[in-house]
């Protein structure tokens, strides 16, 4: 079973729709969640970053951790054919009791999914 | 405020030949990891840098070596290159004493023939 597991998809859905992307994982010495987003032949690019349980918005983005459950989600409100790329989801430990990162641990990815927005 | 730069862009090899490929940190950045990421899949953790030392390693054989230099820039070493190992090499910084998250750049691929 692998650490991080994410539907790989493909998912397509009309412009303007509302888009849910979920990742599931094992460790439960994850702190740290992220969701990359990674356009043809680019590296990717952070769209969110939240530490433990709770939700995170930034724009038309929400980001939710339900540490209980070993489960994150992404959302996309209105979505735009630009949003089409893959979106991976990424985790890492946590670091010392003071919450500085004692060496940045790596990360551990989904194996991303494929989001492609219908104008 | 340049972010991270890798180099070449594209490469292509023969089976049994050596390569290295070449990362530059974000501006303020003292840490470098790097990543494989195979057609179709997540990025997989190769190893990482600071202080010029390798401080973790991933599952991949010592044909894959590195190199931190005092400008925190890096180098990915593979060796007898296998077709397994065409993929694309990313490479990450981030300031260590931080939470800050570590921001990638565009990567390397690689194409075995």
């Amino acid at each position: 079973q692998k650490e991080v597991e994410q539907d790989p998809g493909p998912l397509s859905v009309p412009e303007g729709a509302i888009v849910s992307l979920n990742c599931t994982y094992s460790n439960s010495a994850f702190q740290y969640f992220m969701w990359y987003r990674q356009y043809s032949r680019k590296g990717p690019e952070l769209l969110m970053y939240t530490y433990s349980s709770g939700n995170k918005e930034d724009g038309r983005f929400t980001a939710q951790v339900d540490k209980s459950s070993k489960y994150i989600s992404l959302f996309i409100r209105d979505s735009q054919p630009s949003d089409s790329a893959t979106y991976l989801c990424a985790m890492k430990g946590g670091g010392s009791p003071r919450g500085l990162i004692q060496g940045a641990q790596k990360l551990v990815f989904g194996q991303g999914t494929r989001l492609t927005i219908n104008p | 405020d340049a972010g991270v730069t890798q180099s070449p862009t594209h490469l292509i090899k023969t089976r049994g030949q050596q390569v290295t490929l070449r990362c530059s940190p974000k501006s303020g950045h003292d840490t470098v990891s790097w990543y494989q990421q195979a057609l179709g899949q997540g990025p997989q953790f190769i190893f990482q840098y600071y202080e010029e030392e390798e401080r973790q390693r991933g599952n991949f054989p010592d044909r894959f070596s590195g190199h931190q230099f005092p400008n925190y820039s890096s180098e990915l070493n593979v060796n007898a290159l296998l077709l397994g190992d065409s993929a694309l090499y990313l490479c990450a910084s981030t300031k260590r004493l931080s939470n800050q998250p570590q921001h990638f750049g565009d990567g390397t691929r690689l194409s075995i023939l």
